[in-house]
């Protein structure tokens, strides 16, 4: 069936430390976006992703579509980072989105 | 700047009562979502609307309804409240025009709803 997995599940690192989120997913996709949740559960779009490679200040993140995986990278990493990062893609021409069960990342100070 | 805007951040309601969750946007979109958000599960879509008056249900619809009578306001309905609905509901929307920026969902800030 449809997938969206991402991985690690869990990231604890220090602040600065640059860090690697992955989103493997089973199928082509109209639309891939990451997000990104706080603490108090609002979330914050990050990129609209369905291939190529954005960036934005500290973040970017690359689709390669062809071989069905999204990363998003996070460098010096700032306590304001914290969060859970979801990954979702619409696989039909729907507007609906599949999620991720999102990679949890705690930076420590 | 897109707004999505939920009626109340926390809400305490007993079993069997009825429930009204309101979601307003300010974007002139024509798509609107309801989720819930239960820890280790992910986001869950329960229903969508594409426009107003029409719905379409989500992966987990069972205990809920919408109402869409003007494009700008979902609302999310649960008839009869259960312990099992205790959760976070987050609403979003979307433009339906075919382009980037068409693809992208704004979230509202979430109502944590407890039922007891």
């Amino acid at each position: 069936g449809i997938q969206v997995e991402q991985s690690p599940p869990d990231l604890i690192l220090q602040e600065g430390a640059n860090s690697t989120l992955r989103c493997n997913f089973s199928d082509s996709v109209n639309n891939l976006q990451w997000f990104h949740q706080n603490p108090w559960g609002q979330l914050i779009n990050l990129f609209y992703i369905p291939s190529g490679t954005k960036q934005n200040g500290r973040l970017s993140a690359t689709t390669v579509a062809t071989e069905r995986y999204s990363l998003l990278y996070i460098s010096s990493s700032q306590t304001t980072d914290s969060g859970v990062y979801f990954c979702a893609v619409e696989f039909q021409s729907n507007y609906q989105l599949i999620w991720g069960a999102g990679t949890k990342l705690i930076i420590k100070p | 700047d897109v707004k999505v805007t939920q009626s109340s951040r926390y809400l305490v309601k007993r079993t069997g009562e009825k429930v009204f969750l309101e979601c307003v946007q300010d974007m002139d979109h024509e798509n609107m979502f309801w989720y819930r958000q239960d820890p280790g599960l992910g986001l869950r879509l329960i229903y969508f609307s594409y426009d107003v008056k029409m719905k379409e249900k989500g992966d987990i619809p069972e205990g809920y309804s919408v109402s869409r009578e003007k494009k700008e306001r979902f609302s999310l309905i649960l008839e009869s409240a259960s312990t099992n609905q205790t959760s976070m509901y987050l609403c979003a929307s979307s433009s339906a025009v075919r382009g980037e920026a068409s693809y992208e969902q704004y979230f509202g800030p979430g109502t944590r709803l407890t039922v007891t």
